[in-house]
């Protein structure tokens, strides 16, 4: 069965420091991955989306993540938070062939001023 | 294109009582999934339409869940005799047929069982 694992459900970062948010992944196929932005009360915005193209993938805000399928992880950075980056993020898995996701347990980012 | 909307966005209700939700999905659209978000965790799927058809249903979906997209187009998400462990935030989504899988996902409603 497909799982998603985000190591630190808290990660707090300065502003304008390097943000790395943890994503692996179990699937027995090569998936495709997303990464989403959830703020307070709201519902979840696409950052970006790995489909077995380029392994490294940009996304909105500045943000990108890199597939590495030897280490089934495809974290997500920005070289420089931002105060509007606080928010929470998940990473999600979806098999080729199926059509759910699976999500992590999400990682709550908090950037300091 | 306007994206997904659900209402109410928020539905407070007494235990014991039934709920329906509606989502509208982008127009274009022909997949709508509904998942289950509770405090502090990510979303888990529920079910999930191709059209009108449902196609999978997640065993979190009890007997007291119903879901039916009726015209291929709007959704509702009906729960029967709310339970207090039903409170959590419910959220649509909705992709496009041939896609890798993209899904566009609403504000959610947010329900509190009392």
């Amino acid at each position: 069965a497909q799982s998603v694992t985000q190591l630190g459900s808290h990660v707090s970062v300065s502003e304008g420091a390097l943000v790395l948010l943890r994503c692996n992944y179990s699937s027995s196929v090569p998936p495709y991955l997303f990464w989403y932005v959830q703020y307070p009360n709201q519902g979840l915005q696409l950052l970006l989306k790995y489909t077995s193209a380029a392994t490294l993938v940009k996304g909105i805000n500045g943000f990108e993540a890199e597939f590495k399928k030897s280490e089934t992880s495809f974290h997500l950075t920005k070289p420089s938070a931002h105060m509007s980056d606080a928010a929470e993020y998940f990473c999600a898995v979806s098999e080729a062939g199926t059509y759910k996701y699976i999500f992590g347990t999400g990682t709550r980012l908090k950037v300091l001023a | 294109d306007t994206g997904v909307s659900q209402d109410p966005r928020h539905k407070i209700t007494k235990r014991g009582q039934n709920v329906t939700f509606r989502c509208d999905p982008i127009s274009e659209h022909n997949r709508l999934y509904w998942y289950r978000q509770t405090l502090g965790q990510g979303p888990e799927f529920l079910t999930y339409f191709q059209n009108e058809a449902q196609l999978e249903k997640s065993r979190l979906l009890s007997d007291r869940f119903s879901a039916e997209r009726p015209k291929g187009s709007f959704s509702t998400l009906e729960i029967q005799r709310t339970e207090q462990g039903d409170s959590a935030m419910y959220l649509c989504a909705s992709s496009p047929a041939f896609s890798y899988n993209e899904q566009f996902f609403g504000p959610g409603t947010r329900l509190t069982v009392l």
